[in-house]
């Protein structure tokens, strides 16, 4: 079955470490994203790549970076600059161009990040 | 005023009743709707796409009216298993057709 699988589920990071989240999808999308969700709050944009070796900045992307250099993976590290990192991150990847005002995201299952 | 705007809630309502959200949207020129369901502590889920004529999906049936900016989903005949929060996303073509995430309402069907 293809989908989108996100890993490790739960992820503690101590004060001043990078860490990274993986993303990896088999649906052949052309589009992937990478949101961050805070308790109260919607699902706010940290980056995104509509193809392989480009991506761009979505509305939070200080303290955090990411690279496209295959199509199927699409990781996002969290660096010791993202002051407030406790959070749900949540991958998706979508059709490219117009398909995706059609058919929308597919979500990985999110890894939860803790700061001890 | 932000993109994507929901009643919180929370809607506590109970088993077989008809239960309506609404969501507003600041883009006129937005195109592409969609209400997602989010169980506690998953991820999203797509629910479904909302139509400009509208459309139905068994209980379910989401509305748009672009004249007033806003879209609407409608569940009939709650079930328990309809429990979770209900998220409205919007995509605005000026952003390079980024989606904007409502906060959610949030559905507690009580038996």
């Amino acid at each position: 079955d293809g989908g989108i699988t996100q890993s490790p589920k739960y992820l503690f990071r101590k004060e001043g470490q990078n860490v990274t989240l993986s993303c990896e999808q088999n649906l052949n999308h052309d589009a992937m994203y990478w949101y961050r969700q805070d308790p109260g709050q919607g699902l706010r944009l940290i980056y995104y790549s509509q193809i392989v070796n480009d991506f761009q900045k979505g509305d939070i992307a200080e303290g955090y970076s990411v690279s496209r250099e295959k199509k199927e993976s699409f990781p996002l590290t969290v660096t010791s600059a993202q002051k407030n990192p406790t959070a749900f991150y949540l991958c998706a990847s979508s059709e490219g161009g117009s398909g995706v005002l059609y058919y929308g995201y597919t979500f990985g299952s999110g890894t939860r990040l803790t700061v001890v | 005023r932000k993109e994507v705007e929901q009643d919180p809630g929370p809607f506590n309502v109970p088993e077989g009743a008809t239960v309506a959200f609404n969501c507003t949207y600041s883009n006129s020129a937005s195109q592409s709707f969609f209400w997602y369901r989010q169980d506690c502590r998953k991820e999203p889920k797509l629910l479904m796409s909302v139509y400009s004529s509208g459309n139905e999906d068994g209980r379910f049936t989401a509305q748009l009216n672009r004249a007033s900016q806003y879209i609407s989903l409608l569940i009939r005949d709650s079930k328990l298993s309809d429990s979770a929060t209900y998220l409205c996303v919007v995509n605005f073509p000026n952003t390079g057709n980024q989606f904007y995430f409502g906060t959610g309402t949030s559905l507690t069907v009580i038996p």
